[in-house]
């Protein structure tokens, strides 16, 4: 069964970093896009970022570039999303999900608010 | 303003067939796959329908989806109260070279 268990939303300053991980189980991790997708309270769905099996491709919303960086470790099964000079819109429930076509399957959400 | 407009709500009855619509354009659903998500309330999303018409291992088959040109559509026949949630249609933008969404529907069961 394929589960996806992000951590490390919480409370940060405007301006402030933070790093989201996600660690996969139940499906061969290192064969597989992975994404990160947000939801921001009471809104809809926004692609994040994307990476490739290998961590050799990386694919990022015009919005966050230069400021978030997605990476992945295969050998710990574990997608990351470097989290850098954040803005209040990024307050956010942040998803990790694999793709196998664009979202197949997608863990249960952390909770990242940007707040003074 | 998201890039694919879907109708901001819908709803039926118990055992009604209902429609979601999902307009796009040439560098989205026009050229690209269509994916179908629903979303319950305070869950995540999960996927519906993938390449236009297809439906994921545990989908029941009340659910469809179809595609013609630069629109999309998400069919439910049988419509039941379980069914009640938020749905996104999605496709990969060849000019923004990023996945664009809907900007959701959510659907009542009267």
């Amino acid at each position: 069964e394929v589960q996806l268990v992000e951590s490390g939303g919480g409370l940060v300053q405007p301006g402030g970093s933070l790093r989201l991980s996600c660690a996969a189980s139940g499906f061969t991790f290192s064969r597989y896009w992975m994404s990160w997708v947000r939801q921001a309270p009471g809104k809809g769905l926004e692609w994040v970022a994307n990476i490739k099996e290998d961590g050799s491709e990386k694919y990022y919303v015009d919005s966050v570039k230069g400021r978030f960086t997605i990476s992945r470790d295969n050998a710990k099964n574990s997608l990351y999303l470097q989290m850098n000079s954040l803005r209040a819109e990024d307050t956010a429930v942040y998803y990790c999900a694999l793709s196998i076509t664009i979202f197949d399957y997608w863990g249960q959400g952390t909770l990242v608010t940007v707040s003074s | 303003q998201s890039v694919l407009t879907q109708p901001p709500s819908a709803s039926g009855t118990p055992g009604q067939r209902v429609t979601i619509s999902c307009s796009g354009s040439s560098s989205n659903i026009g050229s690209q796959y269509v994916y179908w998500y629903q979303q319950l309330p305070g869950t995540a999303p999960k996927l519906l329908i993938y390449r236009n018409n297809q439906r994921p291992s545990g989908v029941p088959d009340r659910f469809s989806g179809s595609k013609s040109g630069t629109s999309a559509s998400l069919a439910i026949s049988g419509l039941r109260s379980e069914d009640e949630a938020d749905y996104y249609c999605a496709a990969w933008d060849d000019s923004l070279s990023a996945v664009v969404f809907g900007g959701g529907t959510k659907l009542t069961v009267l």
